[in-house]
C-alpha cells in the first residue's frame, strides 16, 4: 500500500503529558499537511511543509504544538503538556505540488487526553 | 479568510433517491474545489474536484459543477445506493477549508 500511514492510530494520554505523532506521505509528494478534526465537524487546517520547510500554520496551532519534516520525508506532530482540549483526530495529508492540489488523507491518530 | 457552508444534515433517502447536497465556497479568487467523502470507519477519500470555474467533476456517479457566478459547488448523484452512506465534504483552496460535512444515510 502506498497511501499515506499514520502512526499511531489511537492514543490515550493523561493531561498534561507530551504526545508525538507520526504521518508518512505518499513516498512522491512534496507537501505534507496536518488537519485537526473534532467530532460533528469538518477538518480545521494545522500546518503545511513543502519538503522540509515550514510554510504556513494557523493560528490555532498553539505554542505547545510543533511539527517537523527533517529531510522532507515523513513527519511528526508533538503536542507538549496535552489539555483536554486537545482531544481530536489528527489527519495528516500529502499532494504534489504541481497539479491542483489533491491531497490524499491518511487515517489519522485519534488522541484522547484524560 | 476562505469559507464553505454546507448543507447540514443528517440527510436520510431510499435507494434509487436522487441526491443534492449544497455547497457554497467564498474565497479571493477561484481555488479548486473538492468532495471528500468518509465512510463508516475510514480516513477521508477525495470524491471529485473541479479545478477552475465552470469545471465539472465526476466520479462513482456523483458529479459537481463548479459556478462561478454563485461560487457553488453542490453534489449530485442520480441514484443513490445504500453502500453510497457517509459523510460527504465539501473543501476547497490550497490548505484545504472544509465544510462541516453531511451524513447520508440510505435505505433499502
Amino acid at each position: 500500500d502506498t497511501g499515506v500511514s499514520q502512526d499511531p492510530r489511537h492514543k490515550i494520554t493523561k493531561r498534561g503529558q507530551n504526545v508525538t505523532f507520526r504521518c508518512d506521505p505518499i513516498s512522491e509528494h512534496n507537501r505534507l499537511y496536518w488537519y485537526r478534526q473534532t467530532l460533528g465537524q469538518g477538518p480545521e487546517f494545522l500546518t503545511y511543509f513543502q519538503n522540509e520547510a515550514q510554510l504556513e500554520k494557523s493560528r490555532l496551532l498553539s505554542d505547545r504544538f510543533s511539527a517537523e519534516r527533517p529531510k522532507g520525508s515523513f513527519s511528526t506532530l508533538e503536542i507538549q503538556r496535552t489539555e483536554q482540549g486537545d482531544s481530536a483526530m489528527y489527519l495528516c495529508a500529502s499532494s504534489l505540488v504541481q497539479g491542483y492540489n489533491e491531497q490524499f488523507f491518511g487515517p489519522g491518530t485519534r488522541l484522547t487526553v484524560l | 479568510g476562505d469559507s464553505v457552508t454546507q448543507m447540514e444534515g443528517p440527510v436520510t433517502l431510499s435507494e434509487e433517491a436522487f441526491l443534492t447536497i449544497n455547497c457554497t465556497y467564498t474565497a479571493t479568487g477561484y481555488p479548486s474545489l473538492f468532495w471528500y467523502v468518509q465512510y463508516p470507519g475510514e480516513g477521508l477519500q477525495l470524491l471529485l474536484k473541479a479545478t477552475k470555474a465552470d469545471d465539472k467533476g465526476s466520479n462513482k456517479g456523483f458529479e459537481a459543477t463548479y459556478r462561478k457566478e454563485t461560487t457553488s459547488f453542490h453534489l449530485e448523484k442520480g441514484s443513490v445506493q445504500v453502500s453510497d452512506s457517509a459523510v460527504y465534504f465539501c473543501a476547497g483552496g490550497y490548505k484545504l477549508t472544509f465544510g462541516k460535512g453531511t451524513l447520508l444515510t440510505v435505505n433499502p
